[in-house]
């Protein structure tokens, strides 16, 4: 259990468009979700926190309108780099959790989707 | 916030040799601490945790301590086998809330 799933796994864009990463808890409902960011070879920072239903908690630093999350069910979590660029390139990764349903807190995480922008 | 130092950053054993990776953390608040292993172009993967209210956790090869007062956890790995190759994670947080992570120790398992 406990099975997580991002989509699409790699995504090429051009610069100033915008691509959607999501973000889905397969077996079982995730009343929060968390967005991460990993550049190579280095640790992952998160971006932001989500509850199903309510705005996102975005970290010091990460744009809130550049970075648009959305978590509308207890089973998705959207990504939305808008007008993205090169620098906006890296590896994104969401989790999930549910404390109460599984009785853990544990985050559990998707495969990752490697965005590259050209 | 919570800080979270990770050492070494590379580890390379021979296999059947153990591994022993270490973290502290800064807030001692935090009463949960997971291990994640991530392999190249994959997420992270929980492979244990352990919680403020236990001292030791194991789980066939892999163990993880904690001490509390020394606000330090360490994650051991025995008889090592290549595919143990990866990188590992340590992370800290009071409650799920605002997890962070210490940098990755990259373990190299040599046949």
């Amino acid at each position: 259990g406990a099975v997580v799933s991002q989509h699409p796994s790699r995504v090429i864009c051009k610069s100033g468009t915008s691509v959607k990463i999501e973000c889905r808890s397969l077996d079982f409902q995730a009343t929060t979700m968390f967005w991460y960011r990993q550049f190579p070879k280095k640790s992952l920072m998160l971006m932001a926190t989500s509850n199903e239903g309510s705005k996102a908690t975005y970290e010091q630093g990460v744009e809130k309108d550049k970075f648009l999350i959305n978590h509308a069910s207890l089973t998705l979590s959207t990504l939305t780099v808008t007008s993205a660029h090169p620098e906006d390139s890296s590896f994104y990764i969401c989790s999930a959790s549910s404390p109460v349903a599984r009785r853990t807190d544990t985050q559990y995480f998707g495969p990752g989707t490697r965005l590259t922008v050209l | 916030g919570e800080n979270v130092e990770q050492h070494p950053s590379t580890l390379s054993v021979q296999e059947g040799d153990s591994a022993v990776i270490k973290c502290t953390y800064s807030d001692s608040a935090s009463n949960y601490f997971p291990w994640y292993k991530q392999e190249l172009g994959k997420g992270p993967q929980l492979i244990i945790d352990i919680r403020s209210n236990v001292g030791e956790k194991k789980d066939q090869r892999i163990a993880v301590t904690l001490n509390k007062t020394a606000k330090h956890f360490s994650l051991h790995i025995t008889e090592t086998q290549p595919e143990d190759s990866a990188v590992y994670f340590c992370a800290a947080s009071h409650n799920n809330n605002d997890m962070r992570f210490g940098a990755g120790t990259r373990l190299t398992v040599k046949p």
